[in-house]
């Protein structure tokens, strides 16, 4: 089965600062992969997917993420944080073979402070 | 991309009564999803709403507790039925258009069950 795993309940990071929010993947095949973002009050929304091609994938606010077989990784990043950016961010898997589903990591909060 | 509405945004029930919830999309789509989550928590798939079947739904989740609908190719409605204080929770809608292979989500409902 396909999965996702967010280490980190909680990142913490000063405003300006480079911030990445982790995630890890066990997927069978090629791997889909997603983050999305969602404020308070809010549902998600999408940010970034990788699905083939260049590891190093751009979305949207900035955000970028990188792909990386050999560790099983699709970690988010940002150069440059913004209080705003304050959120809870999911990373998730599709799974092609169980009727297109995704699944989603458990959730990271980023907190930025000014 | 896709435009989802949901109604209502928020409500507050009383224990034994029945709740329904709808989702809009401004275009038509053949997958529709429900999700639940808790505040702050991850979501966990409901069911998964195609337009001219009978609407799959994952281990813990029962028609009879959570009738959906999907009349035609732009709306859907999830019932909440008999509703207990474990029903408060957030409940979101989710399409998926196939094009890119990513999911959109509506604002979600907020439910609280006294």
């Amino acid at each position: 089965a396909q999965s996702v795993a967010q280490p980190e309940d909680q990142v913490n990071v000063a405003e300006g600062n480079p911030l990445t929010v982790k995630c890890t993947y066990s997927v069978s095949g090629n791997p889909y992969l997603f983050w999305y973002v969602q404020y308070p009050n809010r549902g998600l929304q999408f940010l970034l997917k990788y699905i083939t091609g260049d590891n190093l994938v751009k979305g949207s606010y900035g955000f970028e993420a990188e792909f990386n077989k050999s560790q099983t990784s699709f970690h988010l990043k940002k150069p440059s944080a913004l209080v705003s950016d304050s959120a809870l961010y999911f990373c998730a898997v599709r799974d092609f073979d169980n009727f297109n589903k995704f699944y989603f990591g458990s959730g990271t909060k980023l907190n930025v402070k000014p | 991309s896709a435009v989802i509405s949901q109604k209502p945004s928020r409500d507050i029930c009383q224990r034994g009564t029945s709740l329904t919830i709808q989702c809009q999309v401004d275009s038509q789509v053949t997958m529709m999803f429900w999700y639940r989550q808790q505040p702050g928590q991850s979501l966990t798939l409901i069911a998964t709403a195609n337009q001219g079947s009978e609407a799959t739904y994952e281990s813990g989740f029962v028609i009879d507790k959570f009738p959906i609908s999907r009349p035609n190719l732009t709306f859907s409605t999830l019932t909440v039925s008999n509703m207990s204080p474990e029903d408060s929770s957030i409940y979101l809608c989710s399409v998926d258009k196939g094009e890119g292979y990513e999911q959109y989500f509506g604002p979600g409902t907020r439910l609280t069950v006294t």
